[in-house]
């Protein structure tokens, strides 16, 4: 089992890019979260996609954007980058909807937006 | 407002040393508790989850308590090794619905020999 996984893994962009970043979910799961972690900060809720819908989101702008595809994987799109867009982006996976079950977490993409 | 906040900010011990994190809360209303170990440009990996109900739960060396009168918790490690230098993050979940997981900064603990 391969577990979460996201690619790339480092990403640099320029400020008004647009970038999109990629997630497989843990097999056997089908709900998957976006989070965004700043340095030195914890992870910030953006959304969660369940069933190819978003199903809940965070208090980010709508820049940030998300899709989920029939396989449950899903992308997480932000237009117009900003420098403070700057940080590691966490996906998550979860056997159903909800945030109350356990989620296992990718390894992260790092966007480095200048 | 919902918060999480952890202490101390960060902690050096040394190895074979016990140690104890702290989380104290103000989400409402509660629904669970959860402690994850997240290591430098890694993806966070769940340790423990705690409902109301739930005052202690172990994994290996990793012990949480939750007190849902006072809304605390602490993370208990037990004859600490360098593996576990990492950041060790408290995250609560309220029962809303609409409500995602509300994190804390975290505690950088480095384990040196």
């Amino acid at each position: 089992d391969a577990g979460v996984t996201q690619s790339p893994t480092h990403l640099i962009k320029t400020r008004g890019q647009q970038v999109t970043l990629r997630c497989s979910p843990k097999s056997g799961h089908d709900t998957v979260s976006w989070y965004q972690q700043a340095l030195g900060q914890g992870p910030q809720f953006i959304f969660q996609y369940y069933e190819e819908e978003e199903r809940q989101r965070g208090n980010f702008p709508d820049r940030f954007s998300g899709h989920q595809f029939p396989n449950y994987s899903s992308e997480l799109n932000v237009n117009a980058l900003l420098l403070g867009d700057s940080a590691l982006y966490l996906c998550a996976s979860q056997r159903k909807i909800g945030l109350a079950g356990p989620q296992f977490f990718g390894p992260g993409t790092r966007l480095t937006v200048l | 407002k919902n918060q999480v906040e952890q202490s101390p900010q960060s902690l050096i011990i040394l190895e074979g040393k016990n140690c104890t994190l702290q989380c104290n809360y103000t989400v409402s209303p509660f629904s669970n508790l959860r402690w994850y170990k997240q290591d430098t440009g890694r993806g966070p990996v769940s340790l423990t989850i705690m409902t109301f109900s739930e005052n202690t739960k172990s994994n290996g060396r990793y012990t949480a308590t939750l007190d849902a009168d006072t809304k605390q918790s602490s993370l208990h490690i037990t004859a600490s090794q360098l593996s576990d230098s990492a950041s060790y993050i408290c995250v609560v979940m309220a029962n809303q619905a609409g409500t995602a997981l509300i994190f804390g900064k975290g505690t950088t603990l480095s384990v040196s020999s």
